[in-house]
């Protein structure tokens, strides 16, 4: 079945470091990707999608690239800020251009804390 | 726009009790879907409806149940609870095609 794989957590890093969450997933037909955070004490919200391959998402400096040939959608931010720290999901769902994507199939999550 | 609400936020039940649990969308959102997290599963899915119609369901037993109404509110009926549906249970809404927005969610602790 499909799934998604991630960096376990947790991931210190100081203030302006380079950040990279890896993601990999196994699906059949051509799934949409997604990055979800999550704060303490709240739902999740969406950071970022790619709906196929070779497209990169973007948004508040984070960005990851749908890499059908690596099934990789690895997540980046350049210069991480303390406000960051949260738990970030990488999520897969079935079918795009219409299809339902009432399921998302989740990561395990990684948890970021970033140190002044 | 008002985003995905969920009541209660808090719930504390007894092995056994049955509890129900409410959704309310983005307003004019048709899909309503629910996850079950856990720190040793992690996010699960439960099911989606859309249109008052269950379009997904995941790998949990009969005791978990939904529905939608016409308003495309949602609710989820767990019966005869457990230990292990001790939970953050978390709803999304979406039109139906495109990105899921999540709810706050309802942290449910089984005694």
């Amino acid at each position: 079945g499909n799934s998604v794989t991630q960096t376990e957590g947790p991931v210190t890093l100081s203030e302006e470091a380079f950040l990279t969450i890896n993601c990999t997933y196994t699906a059949t037909g051509y799934p949409s990707l997604f990055w979800y955070v999550q704060y303490p004490g709240e739902g999740l919200q969406l950071l970022l999608k790619a709906t196929k391959a070779d497209d990169k998402g973007s948004n508040k400096g984070f960005e990851a690239t749908y890499r059908k040939e690596t099934t990789s959608f690895h997540l980046e931010k350049g210069s991480v800020q303390v406000s960051d720290s949260a738990v970030y999901f990488c999520a897969l769902s079935e079918g795009r251009y219409g299809g339902s994507q009432g399921n998302l199939i989740f990561g395990k999550g990684t948890k970021l804390s970033v140190k002044p | 726009k008002a985003g995905v609400t969920q009541t209660p936020r808090y719930l504390i039940k007894t092995r056994g009790q049955q509890v129900t649990l409410s959704c309310s969308p983005i307003s004019g959102h048709r899909s309503v879907s629910w996850y079950q997290q856990t720190p040793g599963q992690g996010l699960q899915f439960l099911f989606e409806y859309f249109s008052e119609t269950q379009r997904n369901k995941g790998n949990f037993p009969g005791r978990f149940s939904g529905r939608q109404f016409s308003n495309s509110r949602s609710e989820m009926n767990v019966s005869t609870l457990e230990l292990g549906d001790s939970a953050l249970y978390l709803c999304a809404s979406s039109l139906g095609f495109d990105e899921q927005f999540f709810g706050p969610g309802t942290r449910l602790t089984v005694l």
